[in-house]
Order: structure tokens, then C-alpha cells, then sequence
């Protein structure tokens, strides 16, 4: 079973579409995240998610908003896309523990190809 | 400046040598991860360490919380270790350093 799971993996569209990826985890943590990871290969969070409250958001555009129905999905929605939104985006999970974080998992990423 | 710092950015070894890859941060960070990354794959994550020493087969991390420095080894390296070795810490949401590209060489 796949701990963090995405869809879709590849998502080719055209500027100005809206999308969406999914992202699902079966490991019971309490947290969720949206990572990006550019051209040059550098990642940089965008969101982290705690049992549905948003606690953490960088400065994205407000194009991108994350949607999580429930502890074990976090998905992205992007609205008016761009050509500079390419990229691969990564969700992981983990779990905050007495002795602090631990369980980061990641999923497989989904490469997002805007033309 | 990058507050996770990783050197070197490039290294390429013979099968076999001892691999360093080091990580120096300035974020305030309650663990530092270790993350390895295969061209086109996704993310594993080898080690969390918040103190000392941690050991999984022929990779061994290492972290200094007073010198705010963490580093990375590779015992025997091997041709399938060739991959992009990534350094990040935080509170919560993850700092990355910005890589380290290591090819081992048959």
C-alpha cells in the first residue's frame, strides 16, 4: 500500500486552465504539506496542513489554495494557471510525536507542465 | 541566503570511497532530515535526527546541534548510491538545502 499517494502523476495544460492534484495518506498523521519543487531542482514549502487547520502558508499566490475534507487528504487547487506554476509539486505527511516531528513521508510528486 | 547551507553542490567518486556530503543550517530546527532523491524519482527520507549519531546499512548521519552541522556518510559507495542527497531541517514545514548531486562511478 502506498503510505502518500498522488494524483495525477503528470498533468499537462494550457495557461489560464484551473486544476487540481490530490494527494491521500493512509499513515494516520496529523499533518500535511505542499512542497514545489523547481526547475533548478531547489524545493520550498507552500502549505502545511494540522488536522484540517491551515498553520503554515509561504508566500504562494493566492491562485493556489489547499483544500483538506480530512486529516488524510490534502489536495491543491490552482486557478488562472501560468507558464512559471511548471514544476513538480510534492505532498508528504508526518506526525508530531512528544519528542517532536517524525514519519516524514513523501509522495512520488506530480510534474505539472503549463503551455 | 539559504538557511540550510550543503556542500559539496557536485561530487563524483570511484565504487567504493568513503562519501562525505555536509550540511551546516541556521534555521531553528527541532530535526534535521536527510533525503535522498533518484533523477525523475520521488523523495525518500533516510534519517531525522535531532542529536548524535543514526546508522541504517552503509549510510551513516551524524549532527551537531551546538555547531548547528550535520553530515551525511557513505561507506563502500556503490554505483545504485548515485542520486541527489538533500539536506532539510525546521520546525515544521521543511527548509531545504539545495542538493547534493553525487554520481558513484563504476
Amino acid at each position: 500500500d502506498t503510505a502518500v499517494s498522488q494524483t495525477p502523476k503528470y498533468l499537462v495544460t494550457q495557461m489560464g486552465n484551473d486544476k487540481s492534484i490530490k494527494c491521500e495518506q493512509n499513515l494516520g498523521h496529523d499533518t500535511m504539506y505542499w512542497y514545489k519543487q523547481d526547475s533548478k531542482k531547489f524545493l520550498k514549502i507552500m502549505f502545511s496542513y494540522n488536522n484540517k487547520e491551515l498553520i503554515i502558508n509561504e508566500t504562494v499566490p493566492n491562485r493556489f489554495s489547499p483544500k483538506s475534507p480530512d486529516k488524510a487528504h490534502l489536495n491543491l487547487h490552482i486557478n488562472s494557471l501560468e507558464l512559471g506554476d511548471s514544476a513538480v509539486y510534492f505532498c508528504a505527511s508526518s506526525q508530531v510525536g512528544p519528542l517532536g516531528i517524525y514519519g516524514y513521508t513523501f509522495g512520488s510528486g506530480t510534474r505539472l507542465t503549463v503551455v | 541566503k539559504n538557511e540550510v547551507e550543503q556542500s559539496p553542490q557536485n561530487l563524483t567518486a570511484q565504487e567504493g570511497e568513503f562519501i562525505t556530503i555536509n550540511c551546516s543550517y541556521s534555521v531553528g530546527i527541532s530535526a534535521l532530515h536527510w533525503l535522498q532523491q533518484h533523477p525523475g524519482g520521488g523523495i525518500v527520507s533516510l534519517f531525522m535526527l535531532s542529536s548524535g549519531k543514526k546508522k541504517h546499512g552503509r549510510l551513516i548521519a551524524t549532527i551537531n546541534i551546538q555547531e548547528k552541522h550535520s553530515s551525511l556518510h557513505i561507506t563502500a559507495s556503490h554505483p545504485r548510491d548515485s542520486a541527489v542527497y538533500i539536506c532539510a531541517g525546521g520546525a515544521d514545514g521543511l527548509t531545504f538545502g539545495k542538493g547534493t548531486h553525487l554520481i558513484i562511478q563504476p
